[in-house]
């Protein structure tokens, strides 16, 4: 069975500070990882999904995200937060061919002006 | 493109009852998976419909059933409710012929049981 681990349900950064959301995940075959979005009393909107080829995925917003198979990891940056990026972060992974997406508990950021 | 779409917004309703929640895919896509998202937690896969039948169920009860029709929309009906079932319950859409299986999802809707 595939899970997904995100270290801190809540994260505190300065605006202009770095954001750095850390997800782990175990997966019996190859995954492909995603990162969503969730603002208040919304849905999930992607930011970055890595399926195949470079290791490092950047998305919309400024995001970008590093797949390093040895450390099962999928870790989300950005350089500088903006007080738009608070809001709740999941980490999901999906197995080659599966049909479900198996997500994280979600990390919630806030921006500190 | 409007996207995925989902209705109603918010439904409230008492122990027992039992509701309906729709979900229409956004153009092109022709899988709809339920996902239920408790407060404070990440969603929870229910169960995927692709060619108008249950492709794939995740760990909940018989009482959660779905039906998808000919337009490829969707819906997601829970019997006998239970205060537990309180959550936000999110469709998401994908094309089946795409290998990765990218899912859009639509804004939720909000289920209070009272």
């Amino acid at each position: 069975a595939q899970s997904v681990t995100q270290l801190g349900s809540h994260v505190s950064v300065s605006e202009g500070a770095l954001v750095l959301l850390r997800c782990n995940y175990s997966s019996s075959v190859p995954p492909y990882l995603f990162w969503y979005v969730q603002y208040p009393n919304q849905g999930l909107q992607l930011l970055l999904k890595y399926t195949t080829g470079a290791t490092l995925v950047k998305g919309i917003n400024g995001f970008e995200a590093e797949f390093k198979k040895s450390e099962t990891s999928f870790h989300l940056t950005k350089p500088s937060a903006h007080m738009s990026d608070a809001a709740e972060y999941f980490c999901a992974l999906i197995k080659a061919a599966g049909n479900k997406l198996t997500f994280g508990g979600g990390t919630r950021v806030l921006v500190k002006p | 493109d409007a996207g995925v779409t989902q209705s109603p917004t918010h439904l409230i309703k008492t122990r027992g009852q039992q509701v309906t929640l729709r979900c229409s895919p956004k153009s092109g896509h022709d899988t709809v998976s339920w996902y239920q998202q408790a407060l404070g937690q990440g969603p929870q896969f229910i169960f995927q419909y692709y060619e108008e039948e249950e492709r794939q169920r995740g760990n909940f009860p018989d009482r959660f059933s779905g039906h998808q029709f000919p337009n490829y929309s969707s819906e997601l009906n829970v019997n006998a409710l239970l205060l537990g079932d309180s959550a936000l319950y999110l469709c998401a859409s994908s094309y089946a012929g795409q290998g990765y299986n990218e899912q859009f999802f639509g804004p939720g809707t909000r289920l209070t049981v009272l």
